[in-house]
């Protein structure tokens, strides 16, 4: 099993410019979370999935937007990318929801947008 | 979106020692915790989801408790070795099972040989 792959590990963007991170996990996870890591404020919850066909939004969801149409993919689309979006951003599945059930993390995308 | 509070920010210990810190939440709104531990440069690995208060779990040297009703866990490290030197993050999920995780800052523990 490769667990949850990330493309890419590294990204440059323009104010303004669109892009899709995307996310796969190869474990037959129903829920699939988008995560942003910043310096001094922990992981924070963009979007989360409890299987395909259904998103639901986290902490910070403003300016990205996520579908959910397959159980193995969960890309997250950024619209109109800001400086305030540069971060790292890590996505994570589970068998179910967090409730019960361990995350298991990808390797993180690094964005910078300028 | 609640509050996940975790103590110390930072912590140096010399290897050998036994260490622990603390992750407070609130009490009235909790329905699981995890613990996971982060390396620099890797991405955070899970080491315990606990649902039940005076729950305790142990994997080798590291083990954490779980006080539902004054909200708090305890994660303890026994004789600390420099491979433990990573950041650990605990993370509540609100009552009702939320499907949301809500994460603290973390504790960065180094440990020197």
């Amino acid at each position: 099993n490769a667990g949850v792959t990330q493309t890419p590990k590294f990204q440059v963007l323009k104010t303004g410019q669109s892009m899709t991170l995307q996310c796969a996990q190869d474990m037959n996870h129903e829920y699939m979370s988008w995560y942003r890591q910043d310096p001094g404020m922990g992981l924070r919850l963009i979007h989360y999935s409890v299987g395909a066909g259904i998103t639901d939004q986290g902490e910070v969801p403003n300016g990205y937007n996520v579908s959910r149409s397959t159980t193995e993919d969960f890309p997250l689309r950024l619209l109109s990318a800001a400086p305030s979006q540069t971060s790292v951003y890590f996505c994570a599945s589970s068998l179910q929801g967090p409730s019960y059930n361990e995350q298991f993390f990808g390797p993180g995308t690094r964005l910078t947008v300028l | 979106i609640l509050n996940v509070e975790q103590s110390p920010q930072s912590l140096h210990v010399q290897e050998g020692d036994s260490t622990n810190f603390t992750c407070s939440f609130p009490s009235s709104n909790f329905y699981a915790l995890h613990w996971y531990r982060w390396e620099t440069a890797k991405s955070p690995e899970a080491l315990f989801v606990m649902t039940l208060n005076g729950d305790e779990k142990k994997k080798g040297r590291i083990s954490a408790t779980l006080n539902t009703k004054e909200g708090y866990s305890y994660l303890y490290i026994k004789g600390s070795q420099p491979e433990d030197s990573a950041t650990y993050l605990c993370a509540s999920v609100p009552q009702g099972g939320s499907e949301k995780l809500v994460f603290g800052k973390g504790t960065k523990l180094t440990v020197n040989p």
